[in-house]
């Protein structure tokens, strides 16, 4: 079975700096995907970005990066220029590209603040 | 619809009484998935239907559990004699049956 870890709970960041949060994930698969959700108030999950395992080139989509170390099991997240509306859960999650259409596995989250 | 629909987004229930969850997936997606998030936790899968098959309940906590999407479309959770443990946030979510899924607001269920 698939287990995804966040260590930080809670984080604060002041606006415009950089932070970075920590996903940590063990499988015993080759063939995956790494996601990295931003749940706000509104509860709706919505995609930040998307790492695919075999792809060594680490994602970026605009302020948001990750640093995927394969071998180590990590895919942390980067934001940039943290913004105020970047205050959120932020959520690790794994899927399985190994049989058919699984489930995504989630990690606990991480709750982000964004300080003016 | 633009996006995945759920309603209601809040129902209070008084334990013992049975609810009903709806979902309303992006027209066309033939997965669907439930999740339930408990208070400061990730959302924990379910169940998983492709079209009106559901291919997956491992994830149902109880036999008072049950999910259905007759038409391959709409689908519902129904939870039976409902208990304080099933307080949570429902997250359903449907995609084209690739990667990417897309989440709904949630039904938050109190049972008092």
């Amino acid at each position: 079975a698939q287990t995804v870890t966040q260590s930080q709970p809670e984080m604060s960041v002041q606006e415009a700096e950089t932070v970075t949060l920590s996903c940590t994930y063990d499988t015993s698969e080759n063939n995956y995907y790494l996601f990295w959700y931003k749940q706000p108030p509104s509860r709706q999950m919505i995609l930040v970005i998307r790492q695919e395992a075999y792809k060594q080139q680490n994602a970026t989509e605009n302020r948001f990066s990750v640093n995927f170390q394969k071998a180590a099991k990590s895919f942390s997240l980067k934001i940039s220029d943290s913004q105020l509306g970047d205050t959120a859960m932020y959520f690790c999650a794994f899927i399985s590209r190994n049989s058919g259409n699984t489930p995504l596995v989630f990690g606990k989250g991480t709750r982000l603040s964004v300080i003016a | 619809g633009a996006g995945v629909s759920q309603s209601p987004r809040y129902k209070v229930a008084k334990r013992g009484q049975d609810v009903a969850l709806r979902c309303d997936p992006i027209s066309g997606h033939v997965s669907l998935f439930w999740y339930q998030q408990a208070l400061g936790q990730g959302p924990e899968f379910l169940t998983y239907f492709q079209n009106e098959a559901q291919l997956d309940k491992s994830g149902l906590p109880s036999d008072r559990f049950f999910a259905e999407r007759p038409e391959g479309s709409v689908s519902t959770l129904k939870i039976q004699r409902t208990q304080q443990e099933d307080s949570a946030v429902y997250l359903c979510a449907s995609s084209l049956g690739g990667l990417v899924a897309f989440f709904g607001q949630g039904t938050r269920l109190t049972v008092v």
